[in-house]
């Protein structure tokens, strides 16, 4: 069974940057989609940003210029890096694998609560 | 505001069927036959039920069914369940530079 563990900081500062990572295990990251979204207390899902494990990214693009997203084939893990957060990015931020072309996220991790104090 | 619109909240007794709709443009649910939905209960991550309009993962109940007309999906839960009170969402894909957008979910409420 495939396992995604998401794993972070817990609080943030406004203005500073998260760092996420989700390992990957009993699973290949090759021939993958790996894909990082959010759900505000309360709210609906988000798609935040997709890598492929050849590094190739894709961002939400009222995001994109301050995601940052990077894959480790070695260690199977994916990162990502958000900068300037701010409250409104409070939020459980989720990996999830995709098959490529075919878009839909059969597997999840259990998700990473990030909070931003105001 | 989420790119697809479903109702905030659907409910029905056990064993009841309900319907929960999911309505997009020509973009995204019109344009491909990429649809999923996704069951969330509380404090939990959401999992996949449907995906590619009809199709069921193994290990998913036959109770839920789907599918696509025009711009809009559905999701239909047959013989509801308490099992079942949950939020339903469902998903698009949009293009390749929108890979993904979300309905913002339906509560499911068995009575």
């Amino acid at each position: 069974q495939v396992q995604l563990q998401e794993s972070g900081p817990g609080p943030v500062k406004p203005s500073e940057t998260l760092s996420l990572t989700c390992t990957v295990s009993n699973g290949p990251i090759r021939h993958y989609l790996w894909a990082w979204l959010r759900q505000p207390p309360g709210k609906g899902l988000e798609w935040l940003g997709s890598i492929y494990h050849n590094g190739t990214t894709t961002h939400n693009p009222s995001l994109k210029s301050r995601l940052t997203m990077s894959v480790d084939t070695s260690n199977n893990q994916v990162s990502l890096k958000m900068s300037s957060m701010r409250p409104a990015d409070t939020a459980v931020y989720y990996c999830a694998r995709s098959p490529f072309f075919d878009y839909y996220f059969d597997y999840w991790g259990r998700g990473t609560l990030v909070t931003v104090p105001s | 505001q989420s790119a697809l619109t479903q109702a905030a909240s659907v409910s029905g007794s056990p064993g009841q069927s309900i319907t929960i709709s999911c309505t997009g443009s020509s973009s995204d649910i019109g344009n491909y036959n990429l649809v999923s939905w996704y069951q969330q209960h509380p404090g939990k991550a959401p999992k996949l039920i449907i995906f590619e309009v009809t199709k069921r993962p193994s290990g998913v109940s036959q109770r839920f069914s789907a599918s696509k007309s025009g711009n809009t999906a559905s999701l239909k839960i047959s013989g509801l369940r308490s099992e079942d009170e949950a939020d339903y969402y469902c998903c698009s894909h949009a293009g390749m530079k929108t890979p993904w957008v979300f309905g913002g979910g339906t509560r499911v409420t068995v009575l």
